[in-house]
């Protein structure tokens, strides 16, 4: 099965609502990180939090990371037709493997 | 500066064919990566490599085989394709379990 699992796993609102996507893992990691993917094209990194950081900003991007809870969210706030995308979070796993591994991801529609 | 490369980026294989999938990349990362994406299923590890002449199993690695020849190209190999492995694959790299660059993808069809 799957590191991350990300809910939910569609999502459509308006231009200029907020997105939110949750992200759950399942082993202790270093870091958690979230990746965009245009359809049809290659992953592009958005943001990456380590596992001693609560939250962390970049332009309309917040990610939260609770370790005690093994989760995460993103929040998109004042959405653009253009963030229409899916996007992915990816952790690695400092107990087993040292690769990053994805979840399953969150369809996200912005209507314009 | 090209990021990462893949070739080719479309293929048609019979079944029980071989073909090796290519990636560079120019950015001297130790870490490369080989995923699979399957409709509704996210990205699904294949192999692995931590730096030159090592390479390990990722959560699919079942009939794939992988190199790591040279620092900045990781092969991945199917030896006898199956309609099983049709899917779009993507080369990553990166240093360490840190920001990851992606290439563009290659899809294969496997009739």
């Amino acid at each position: 099965s799957q590191q991350g699992e990300e809910d939910p796993q569609a999502l459509s609102i308006q231009e200029g609502e907020n997105a939110t996507m949750n992200c759950s893992y399942k082993t202790s990691i270093n870091n958690l990180q979230w990746y965009r993917q245009n359809s049809g094209r290659g992953l592009v990194h958005l943001i990456l939090i380590r596992s001693n950081e609560r939250e962390k900003h970049s332009g309309r991007l917040r990610v939260t990371l609770d370790t005690s809870k093994k989760s995460s969210s993103l929040l998109i706030t004042a959405s653009r037709a253009a963030d229409t995308a899916s996007y992915f979070c990816a952790t690695d796993d400092i107990t087993g493997r040292r690769a990053l591994t994805f979840g399953s991801g969150t369809r996200l529609q912005v209507q314009p | 500066n090209a990021g990462v490369t893949q070739t080719p980026k479309f293929r048609v294989l019979k079944t029980g064919q071989s073909m090796t999938l290519l990636c560079a990349q120019d950015m001297n990362h130790e870490y490369m990566y080989w995923y699979r994406q399957d409709p509704g299923m996210g990205l699904r590890l294949i192999h692995y490599s931590v730096g030159e002449g090592t390479t390990a199993k990722g959560e699919v690695p079942d009939g794939y085989n992988v190199s790591r020849l040279k620092k900045q190209n990781f092969l991945l190999g199917l030896e006898s394709a199956a309609p099983s492995q049709t899917s779009v694959y993507f080369c990553a790299s990166s240093h360490g379990v840190s920001e990851a660059f992606f290439g563009q993808g290659t899809r294969l069809t496997v009739v």
